[in-house]
């Protein structure tokens, strides 16, 4: 079965230092991964996804993440944090099922302090 | 939101009521998925469509049905509603990524709190 996990419920960091917000991922087969954002009283925003190719996959925002295939990983990350990038961030993992049945993370809540 | 409404916003019903939700997009997109968000739950998926008329269940399916009889269109009705489903409710569309299939990101609407009292 799928499944995925976001080991952080929080994550503070300041504003201008590096950010990174966690995922690990089960799944049978090649695994297509995504990351989305959702800010208060807001629908889910894409941000990036891996489907094959180069393991660092670059997306909106200045967001970046790194897939590493033994490890499960896929990793969320910035360079420098700004206050605007506090929101709710989701990891979803699709397989095997087909259709994007995606599984989705619980989320981590990043908090970006000036 | 990339072309994805939701109807209603927000909604109060009573136990044992009959609710619908609306999701409209003006995207001709192939897949419509509706979704359930609830803390610690993060966003689970209740039924999907692949196409006019075909529909299938996802992981949260019980005390749930849904119909698309037009592209745009993809209705959620609770039969008998409970308060277990008072939660955010999301629709979300995919198109078909022609390098890639149907492994193309999904795009969500605004949502829909809907209260089970």
């Amino acid at each position: 079965a799928q499944s995925v996990a976001q080991p952080e419920d929080q994550v503070n960091v300041a504003e201008g230092n590096p950010l990174t917000v966690k995922c690990t991922y089960s799944v049978s087969g090649n695994p297509y991964l995504f990351w989305y954002v959702q800010y208060p009283n807001r629908g889910l925003q894409f941000l990036l996804k891996y489907i094959t190719g180069d393991n660092l996959v670059k997306g909106s925002y200045g967001f970046e993440a790194e897939f590493n295939k033994s490890q499960t990983s896929f990793h969320l990350k910035k360079p420098s944090a700004l206050v605007s990038d506090s929101a709710l961030y989701f990891c979803a993992v699709g397989g095997a099922g087909g259709y994007n049945k995606l599984i989705f993370g619980a989320g981590t809540r990043l908090a970006v302090h000036p | 939101d990339a072309g994805i409404t939701q109807s209603p916003r927000h909604k109060v019903t009573e136990t044992g009521t009959p609710v619908t939700l609306r999701c409209h997009q003006t995207e001709n997109h192939r897949y419509m998925y509706w979704y359930r968000q609830d803390p610690g739950h993060g966003l689970r998926l209740i039924h999907y469509s692949y196409g006019v008329k075909d529909t299938d269940k996802g992981e949260v399916s019980d005390g749930y049905s849904v119909s698309r009889s037009k592209t745009e269109d993809f209705l959620l009705t609770l039969e008998s509603a409970t308060s277990s489903q008072t939660s955010v409710y999301f629709c979300a569309i995919s198109g078909m990524d022609k390098r890639e299939g149907s492994r193309a990101e999904q795009f969500f609407g605004p949502g829909t709190r809907l209260t089970v009292l």
